[in-house]
């Protein structure tokens, strides 16, 4: 059974600072990875998907890496700003064997940035 | 392209009431999945449609649960006999071509079961 997990559960940074949160998976036959930001209270919004033959995904001040190999993947994000304060989570992407690309996410990293 | 909505966003009910939810895709998504997500936990897996085809359900799928995409468009969740352990935020997700495509959430339907 496909594990994600996201570590720090939890970071607090202050405003302008560089933050990388790290996600690890257990099972490394995967076909994407991809993260996301939840707002309390929201849904998820997409912030990078990353395929499995690649290494790499920037989008703006976030960038994601893929090592699948070692199970690992990890988001960068340069010069924080307290709007980046949210819920990040890092989700797989495999196929079930019964037709679904169902995603296994992990609990996610809180995050606070603190002006 | 409006994104993924869900209705109503938010929704009380007592223990032992039915509820139904639904949610319409991205316009000429073909595939449509549900998750469920409980508080501080990432969302896991409920269902999975291939246009109107219901082709994966997850344990997690009593048989209080069911789940419909009659033309392939939009699609509903119904919960029978709603418990209090049913309290979570319902999310759907959709996407299009690949299988492995990125995944595209709307905001959810916050239960609360009293």
């Amino acid at each position: 059974k496909q594990e994600v997990t996201q570590i720090p559960a939890a970071l607090s940074v202050p405003e302008g600072e560089n933050l990388v949160l790290n996600c690890s998976f257990t099972d490394s036959a995967i076909y994407n990875l991809q993260w996301f930001r939840q707002d309390p209270g929201k849904g998820l919004t997409s912030l990078l998907l990353i395929q499995s033959s690649q290494r790499e995904q920037t989008s703006g001040r976030l960038n994601a890496s893929l090592d699948k190999s070692s199970g690992r993947s990890t988001l960068y994000i340069a010069a924080s700003q307290p709007g980046d304060s949210a819920t990040y989570l890092c989700a797989v992407i495999k196929n079930s064997g019964a037709g679904s690309y169902q995603l296994t996410f992990g609990k996610g990293t809180k995050l606070s940035v603190i002006p | 392209d409006t994104g993924v909505s869900q209705n109503p966003r938010h929704k009380i009910t007592k223990r032992g009431q039915n509820v139904t939810f639904r949610c319409d895709p991205i316009s000429e998504h073909n595939r449509l999945y549900w998750y469920r997500q409980t508080l501080g936990q990432g969302p896991e897996f409920l269902t999975y449609f291939q246009n109107e085809a219901q082709l994966e359900k997850s344990r997690l799928l009593s048989d209080r649960f069911s789940a419909e995409r009659p033309k392939g468009s939009f699609s509903t969740l119904e919960i029978q006999r709603t418990e209090q352990g049913d309290s979570a935020m319902y999310l759907c997700a959709s996407s299009k071509g690949q299988g492995e495509s990125e995944q595209y959430f709307g905001p959810g339907t916050r239960l609360t079961v009293t």
